[in-house]
């Protein structure tokens, strides 16, 4: 049970490049989220996704696209990259429900654009 | 919206006891979760507080005021390992949002000898 994971851990890019992160979970949940984590910051939704096939969009979405073709994996895409896109990226899964239904994170990739 | 704050640095002597505020303002609420960030890697969840009242696990305690918005992280009997940020995390809001959390910036804990 490998838990969240995420491709890759780190990536330098050069401006206007694309790249597309990928984030998977093997404990069947439903909801799964993209995050990005800045100094000073802290963490900000960038998209989410409440089932296979459908997203939305978080407190920063711009600049950023998402994908959730299978329940399993959600994808984050950047179609251009920009200096202000440099960053760590966190993904996390949770089974849906109110109570303890906590959200679990992967290790986090980490994003230079130069 | 969601507004969340808490002190970005703190430091405590090992051994120590060591209480981190977090106060917030949110169009909805369903619970506050505290979660503890090491350098250099994820989040991994700490407590859960929907009602008011204290919450014990361990050498770790989590209270919640829902009137005053209010909500702190108690450590007891600190360890060198506990040196960490720890942030708290407002789930609110309606329909499918009300299962996001917004994050306050994190406290930064130095424990020292």
């Amino acid at each position: 049970n490998a838990g969240v994971t995420q491709t890759p851990k780190f990536r330098v890019l050069k401006t206007g490049q694309s790249m597309t992160l990928l984030c998977a979970q093997d404990m069947n949940h439903e909801y799964m989220y993209w995050y990005r984590q800045d100094p000073g910051m802290g963490l900000r939704l960038i998209h989410y996704s409440v089932g296979e096939g459908t997203t939305a969009k978080g407190e920063v979405p711009d600049g950023y696209n998402v994908s959730r073709l299978k329940k399993q994996n959600f994808l984050l895409g950047l179609e251009s990259a920009a200096p202000s896109q440099t960053s760590v990226y966190f993904c996390a899964s949770q089974r849906p429900g109110q109570g303890l239904e906590t959200q679990y994170f992967g290790p986090g990739t980490r994003l230079l654009v130069l | 919206g969601q507004n969340i704050d808490q002190p970005t640095e703190m430091t405590a002597t090992e051994g120590a006891i060591v209480q981190i505020n977090c106060t917030y303002q949110t169009s909805g609420f369903n619970g506050l979760f505290w979660y503890q960030q090491h350098a250099g890697e994820a989040p991994t969840f700490l407590s859960y507080n929907v009602l008011d009242g204290l919450e014990e696990k361990g050498r770790f305690s989590s209270f919640l005021s829902r009137s005053k918005g209010y909500s702190y992280l108690l450590l007891k009997e600190l360890q060198m390992k506990d040196s960490a940020s720890y942030l708290c995390a407002v789930r609110g809001g309606s329909g499918a949002g009300s299962y996001q959390l917004t994050f306050g910036k994190g406290t930064k804990l130095s424990v020292i000898p």
